[in-house]
């Protein structure tokens, strides 16, 4: 595998579930980002994750939660979601401290909380 | 903070037309700049990136320039094509690398 992927590519939940959303990358990238894309709005940066740490955290409400075992994996574990919620999620990775490296992202997973 | 601006927000033009799509920023101090493509439903396709000390980037039938005294960068397409057909996103990186800042992106039609 190459590149950045994301499981699952489709996910529906009531709001009283719990899921989890996965991300890999295969990349040796150091840092991971979680962003969601609503429809007719930029894309919001949620949470940064640098060298395995968090460093940055938007506001994001408690129901999402998220998890950078490794430099290599992100987890965005979701409970208790609105139907507000509804987005695609998309995770990527970069090499921090390497202006010729860019971004790449994953294909996103299509969340619909009904 | 910042501010990232893509015009025209939405693109129809016919095969082979060559054509510029346009994104400024509010803050020059970037680390670079990047281009995405994305196709209905599915995740961001890097085009092409530029560094903060570069002036363009080509890839193929693109070419992407940076003024960042200005502001501007902008993507050029040549000789178009329906498979052009997407959302192009510009984003901006800040100084320390770790924050990309995306414009709401133009939707491009290419019509045979």
């Amino acid at each position: 595998e190459t590149g950045v992927t994301q499981t699952p590519r489709h996910l529906v939940m009531g709001m009283t579930n719990k899921k989890s959303l996965k991300c890999e990358q295969h990349l040796g990238h150091n840092a991971m980002y979680w962003y969601k894309q609503s429809a007719k709005k930029p894309l919001e940066l949620m949470f940064v994750y640098s060298l395995e740490e968090r460093v940055e955290n938007n506001s994001v409400p408690s129901r999402f939660s998220p998890e950078c075992p490794n430099s290599s994996h992100l987890f965005l574990h979701l409970h208790t979601l609105q139907p507000e919620d509804s987005a695609l999620y998309l995770c990527a990775s970069s090499q921090v401290g390497f202006a010729g490296y860019g971004y790449t992202f994953g294909s996103g997973t299509r969340l619909t909380v009904v | 903070k910042q501010e990232v601006t893509q015009i025209p927000a939405a693109l129809s033009v016919p095969e082979g037309e060559n054509l510029v799509l346009n994104c400024s920023f509010t803050d020059s101090a970037i680390y670079n700049l990047q281009w995405f493509r994305q196709d209905p439903g599915k995740g961001l396709t890097s085009l092409l990136l530029i560094q903060s000390s570069q002036r363009e980037q080509t890839s193929g039938r693109l070419n992407a320039s940076l003024d960042k005294s200005s502001g501007r960068s902008t993507l050029y397409i040549a000789a178009s094509q329906p498979g052009d057909s997407a959302t192009y996103l510009c984003a901006a990186t800040e100084t320390s690398g770790s924050r990309l800042t995306f414009g709401e992106g133009t939707q491009l039609t290419v019509n045979p």
